[in-house]
């Protein structure tokens, strides 16, 4: 199993580019999630997915969409990127939908860069 | 709600010494708590977690953290560190009802002093 997969692993945008992050899981999960890394923050959920066709704003949703039409695929768009965008971004899955307690198994990051 | 609290965002030790890095939490109802470890430009891995069952608990790599209700505390030890154990780690927390999601500490970057 590859695991969870993101790509690209590194990306510069100009502000008011707009891009799509890519992430895929071969391991059938349900949920699935992204979140953004921030120095001193921590990670905070973007949003997330219980399954094909359902998704939901978490934490931090403003200037991100995101759509799920298959249970591997989970895409996160930034309409018009923005200095405040620059961050770690992770995708996450895990076979509980309530995203809860079960472990969640992290892609390896894209590190986005918004001039 | 629900929030976690790293008192430490850098430790370093000495290798072959014990690690010690410190999480407080609170939460409306029961909680689940996490540990998590992320190496240099790497995602995050899971090293052990506390689901209402025995609270002491062990994780991977020598690590286990111990559930102290009394003190809202999960820290995180190992009797013996590695230079492998150099990273960041984070403290996670969700509570076992309602509708809330994980909420990540800010994490505490260890160092290992060969």
């Amino acid at each position: 199993n590859a695991g969870v997969t993101q790509t690209p692993k590194f990306q510069v945008l100009k502000t008011g580019q707009s891009m799509t992050l890519q992430c895929a899981q071969d391991m059938n999960h349900e949920y699935m999630s992204w979140y953004r890394q921030d120095p001193g923050m921590g990670l905070r959920l973007i949003h997330y997915s219980v399954g094909a066709g359902i998704t939901d704003q978490g934490e931090v949703p403003n200037g991100y969409n995101v759509s799920r039409s298959t249970t591997e695929d989970f895409p996160l768009r930034l309409l018009s990127a923005a200095p405040s965008q620059t961050s770690v971004y992770f995708c996450a899955s895990s076979r509980d939908i309530a995203g809860g307690t079960d472990t969640q198994y992290f892609g390896p990051g894209t590190r986005l860069t918004v001039l | 709600a629900q929030s976690v609290t790293q008192l430490d965002s850098h430790v370093s030790v000495s290798e072959g010494t014990p690690v010690l890095l410190r999480c407080n939490y609170s939460s409306s109802y029961s909680p689940s708590l996490f540990w998590y470890v992320q190496h240099p430009n790497k995602g995050l891995q899971l090293l052990l977690k506390y689901t209402s069952a025995a609270t002491l608990v062990k994780g991977i790599n020598g690590f286990e953290a111990e559930f102290k209700k009394s003190e809202t505390s999960f820290h995180l030890t190992k009797p013996s560190a590695h230079m492998s154990d150099a990273a960041e780690y984070f403290c996670v927390v969700i509570s076992n009802f309602g509708n809330e999601k994980l909420t990540f500490g800010t994490g505490t970057r260890l160092t290992i002093i060969p």
